[in-house]
């Protein structure tokens, strides 16, 4: 059964600061995805990682994804009030080309404090 | 274009009812994913349809059905509904390309009690 952990669960910064997320899961997987939900919201999308060595940066965020150590990680830097929300990492137990089951990780709930 | 979009945006039942959530993809997607998510939890995986097969099933009770229509769109089944079975329910649509993502609907939250 794959598991998917996340660490840490709660996590309080202060503005401008820098931190990482990191998200580890049991079972060979080559496609990882990181959310973003607000509090009684959907999940947004935010990074589709695919082979190792991935990374892919938008504003503050950068993922990556070493896939033999089976970790990703989520950077924060220089955090600012918006991204407060929680993040969920996923990863794709799918068996074939067609086939999408995603396992997600419990999520780290981030409040970026003035 | 439009999202994936989901009705009801909330249903409330009582024990033993049965409830259906439907749920239509992005224009051009062929894969529907449905998934329930538990207050404080990460959501967890129900079924997913693609071509309106079902590929993929999470560990979940015979209560639980799904399908999906010629139109793409799918429905979700819940019989004899129990108090566990609280919980906003997803749907995410995606290509199924090799670079794509799933993208999530809004939601259905469902209250039994």
């Amino acid at each position: 059964e794959l598991k998917v952990e996340q660490n840490p669960l709660f996590l309080s910064m202060q503005e401008g600061k820098n931190y990482t997320i990191y998200c580890n899961y049991s079972t060979t997987s080559d496609r990882l995805y990181w959310y973003r939900q607000d509090p009684g919201k959907s999940l947004e999308s935010l990074f589709v990682l695919l082979s190792n060595g991935a990374v892919k940066q938008e504003g503050r965020l950068m993922a990556s994804l070493d896939t033999k150590a089976r970790l990703s990680t989520l950077h924060i830097t220089a955090a600012v009030h918006d991204l407060s929300a929680t993040y969920f990492c996923a990863v794709d137990l799918g068996s074939s080309g067609s086939a999408r089951q995603l396992t997600f990780g419990s999520g780290t709930q981030l409040t970026v404090l003035p | 274009d439009a999202g994936v979009t989901q009705s009801p945006t909330h249903l409330i039942k009582t024990r033993g009812q049965q409830v259906t959530l439907r749920c239509s993809p992005i224009s051009g997607h062929k894969s529907v994913s449905w998934y329930q998510q538990v207050l404080g939890q990460g959501p967890q995986f129900i079924f997913q349809y693609y071509e309106k097969e079902e590929r993929g099933r999470g560990n979940f009770p015979d209560r639980f059905s799904a399908r999906q229509f010629p139109n793409y769109s799918s429905e979700l089944n819940v019989n004899a509904l129990l108090l566990g079975d609280s919980a906003l329910y997803l749907c995410a649509s995606s290509s199924v390309s090799s670079t794509d993502t799933q993208y999530f609907g809004p939601g259905t939250r469902l209250t039994v009690l």
